[in-house]
């Protein structure tokens, strides 16, 4: 069965220190994977989507990369509005598979 | 521009009561998604709507859960009898054209909590 799996769970920063978050995935043929930021008490706010090993795409303080089994969200000197849970979630022909996300914490 | 709406935004009900959770997309979106999102997991894929049809209902957990979508625009989740494990936050999503290939833009979710 197809699976995203996310780690770490959570993850404490100090404003301004640089981390990454992974989400490793096994499914036959990545039709494309998307990068999601939630906040409590709201909805998914999308943030990229990758198609190809390879391809990285930047905003702002996060920069996200694809291989061919994972995908990393890089943020870089991270400030306490960063704080959020970011999800990952791969494309299959008829839904998205979720992870259950990394719940970032960047303190002041 | 106005953004995915979700009503209502909570919900309290008891043990056996049917409710009904309704989506209003974007405008111009043609596909429309539900989630559940329950404490502690990611987000379940639920259903999808290609205008007003929906091909594969496979992912509804139980034949409770029902779903429609009219003039291509309000989608409503119904569920009927419902139990303790229906609660948690219901996410309705919709994205502009071919599934799943586009963005999709979430709204707020509606909280359902079952006594």
């Amino acid at each position: 069965e197809d699976q995203v799996t996310q780690s770490p769970e959570a993850l404490r920063l100090q404003e301004g220190e640089s981390s990454s978050l992974n989400c490793s995935y096994t499914v036959s043929g990545l039709r494309g994977l998307f990068w999601y930021r939630q906040d409590p008490g709201k909805g998914p706010e999308f943030l990229f989507t990758l198609y190809s090993a390879g391809e990285e795409k930047e905003k702002e303080r996060l920069k996200a990369t694809l291989t061919k089994k994972e995908s990393f969200l890089h943020i870089t000197a991270p400030k306490p509005e960063d704080s959020a849970t970011y999800l990952c979630a791969v494309q299959e022909p008829e839904r998205l598979v979720f992870g259950k996300g990394t719940k970032l914490t960047v303190n002041p | 521009g106005a953004g995915v709406s979700q009503s209502p935004s909570n919900k309290v009900t008891e043990k056996g009561k049917d409710v009904e959770l309704r989506c209003d997309p974007i405008s111009g979106h043609t596909a429309l998604y539900w989630y559940r999102q329950s404490l502690g997991q990611g987000l379940e894929f639920l259903i999808y709507f290609q205008g007003n049809s929906a091909p594969d209902k496979s992912g509804l957990p139980s034949d409770r859960f029902s779903a429609e979508r009219t003039g291509g625009s309000v989608s409503t989740l119904t569920i009927q009898r419902t139990q303790q494990e229906d609660s948690a936050v219901y996410l309705c999503a919709s994205s502009l054209g071919q599934l799943f290939q586009e963005t999709q833009y979430f709204g707020p979710g509606t909280r359902l909590l079952v006594l």
